[in-house]
C-alpha cells in the first residue's frame, strides 16, 4: 500500500503570496490532518477533514484553509504569507477521526516552506 | 483539557547505553497512547501505541513503553540504543474531550546516540 504523499517537497515563497499545498492520504483512508512543525512550537495541529468535512481545528488564523476532496486528497492553502510561515508541514491520515479509539496516524514526508 | 508533557527536550546517550524517554499525560477516563519517531527531514512514523491490556507495550526497533495510570505516564525505553536512533521522539495521546475526539501531541525529545 502507499504511503501517504505530500507535494511538493520543498517551496521557496516571499511575504504576501499565497500558497497550496497538498496531501494524498492511505487508500481507504477518510481522515486527513494537518500540522505545523518549527523549532521553536513543535507540532501544532493545524485542522482536521473527514469525508470532506472539517472536524476539528486548531488555533490557527483565517489565513490558513484547507478542504477535503471526495477521493480524500486534501490540499491546505495559506494566504498572505508571513514569515513565520515558514515550518513543515505535515499531513497525517486515518481511517477513522484522528483521535478515534486506537487511531494511529501515518504521515508524509512533509512539506519544507520558507517565506522570504 | 488534555495535554502531554515530555519532560525532556534533548537526550545524549552513548551507543549500547540504555534509554529512556519521559512522558506525562493529564488524566482522562481513558486515554490511548502513542510514541512517534522522527528521523530527520521525514515525518513521523509510530513506535508503539498502548489502547488496553498489557501496560508493557513492545514496539519496533526494540522499544517499549509502560504505561503507568497512577502516575500518569508512558515513558519509552531501549536497553541498547544504537547510532540510527538518533532522532526526535514524540509522544501523543488521544481521548475524547466533550465528545471530540483530540490528537495532542508533546514537544518532542530530541535522542542524540554518541559514538
Amino acid at each position: 500500500k502507499a504511503g501517504v504523499t505530500q507535494t511538493p517537497r520543498y517551496l521557496i515563497k516571499t511575504r504576501g503570496q499565497q500558497v497550496t499545498l497538498s496531501c494524498s492520504p492511505i487508500s481507504g483512508h477518510r481522515s486527513v490532518s494537518w500540522y505545523q512543525q518549527t523549532p521553536g512550537q513543535g507540532l501544532q495541529f493545524l485542522f482536521e477533514y473527514f469525508s470532506e468535512t472539517q472536524r476539528n481545528k486548531g488555533n490557527f488564523p483565517g489565513r490558513f484553509s484547507g478542504r477535503q476532496f471526495s477521493n480524500s486528497r486534501s490540499e491546505m492553502n495559506v494566504s498572505t504569507l508571513e514569515l513565520g510561515d515558514s515550518a513543515l508541514y505535515l499531513c497525517a491520515s486515518s481511517f477513522g477521526l484522528a483521535g478515534g479509539p486506537g487511531e494511529t496516524q501515518y504521515f508524509g514526508p512533509g512539506t519544507r516552506l520558507l517565506v522570504l | 483539557a488534555q495535554s502531554v508533557t515530555q519532560l525532556d527536550s534533548q537526550v545524549p546517550v552513548f551507543e549500547e547505553a540504555p534509554v529512556e524517554l519521559r512522558c506525562n499525560y493529564s488524566s482522562s477516563v481513558s486515554v490511548y497512547l502513542f510514541w512517534y519517531v522522527q528521523y530527520p527531514n521525514q515525518g513521523l512514523q509510530l513506535l508503539l501505541k498502548y489502547l488496553s491490556g498489557s501496560t508493557l507495550v513492545k514496539g519496533i526497533n526494540g522499544f517499549e513503553a509502560e504505561f503507568n495510570k497512577s502516575q500518569t505516564s508512558f515513558h519509552l525505553r531501549k536497553p541498547s540504543v544504537h547510532i540510527s536512533d538518533t532522532a526526535e521522539y514524540f509522544c501523543a495521546v488521544s481521548a475524547a474531550t466533550s465528545g471530540t475526539y483530540k490528537y495532542i501531541f508533546g514537544t518532542g525529545t530530541r535522542l542524540k546516540v554518541l559514538a
